[in-house]
């Protein structure tokens, strides 16, 4: 089966600039996950979906960064405006949890990989 | 609340020798705990998972890991190092009642020394 997809792999932008990434989960999974990976840490969740709802949001910086997944399969988050701290590899992973599976493991993306300055 | 430590940020073996890579975690219910590997550029794969069953847990390229309740513990070994397993390795707890958020670990980089 084909893996969560992430575009792009790479993106470099000025600090107050604004920028989407684009997530496409395993055909089949519920639930969508977004996390922030900064260097030299582990990957720390942004936002949660389950089909097209908001599970959890509490850590996402709602005065810049914000995400939707209006059909309830791929995603976007965006940031706006992006700050030197953003800077990060973003990884969207899924999970057929809410499908009526309990696999409790979670699919990653190769992770956009931003870069600000 | 949920959260995992992972001792040793770096850790360097050589080819052939045992691998131990270290991970503690803090639970307010009984955990699922997983351990995940990342290689430069790519995203994290499943190395193995406990989600209370046997409390050894083999897993993918010859890794294991136990959970030991008594020590809050969820170490990951393989018994002979091989080049190809030098990455950054993950530990993370998992918040099955509310959602199955993940909690990850700092993470630990392991060199494989020829």
């Amino acid at each position: 089966e084909a893996g969560v997809a992430q575009s792009p792999r790479y993106k470099i932008i000025e600090k107050r600039q604004s920028v989407a990434f684009w997530c496409n989960p395993i055909s089949g999974h519920a639930t969508l996950y977004w996390y922030q990976q900064i260097l030299g840490q582990g990957p720390k969740l942004l936002i949660q979906f389950q089909n097209n709802g908001v599970v959890d949001d509490s850590q996402l910086p709602k005065d810049r960064f914000s995400a939707e997944r209006l059909k309830g399969v791929d995603s976007t988050l965006k940031i706006q405006p992006a700050k030197l701290e953003d800077s990060a590899v973003y990884l969207c992973a899924s999970s057929l949890e809410g499908s009526g599976a309990l696999t409790y493991e979670q699919y990653f993306g190769p992770g956009t990989r931003l870069t600000v300055t | 609340a949920q959260s995992v430590t992972q001792l040793g940020s770096h850790v360097s073996v050589s080819e052939g020798a045992l691998v131990l890579l270290r991970c503690n975690y803090s639970s307010s219910v009984p955990p699922y705990l997983f351990w995940y590997v990342q290689y430069p550029n790519q995203g994290l794969q499943l190395l193995l998972k406990y989600t209370s069953a046997a409390t050894l847990v083999k897993g993918i390229n010859g890794f294991e890991a136990e959970f030991k309740k008594s020590e809050t513990s969820f170490h990951l070994t393989k018994p002979s190092a091989h080049m190809s397993d030098a990455a950054e390795y993950f530990c993370a707890v998992s918040d099955r009642y509310t959602g199955n958020q993940f909690y990850f670990g700092t993470g630990t980089s392991l060199t494989v020394i020829p």
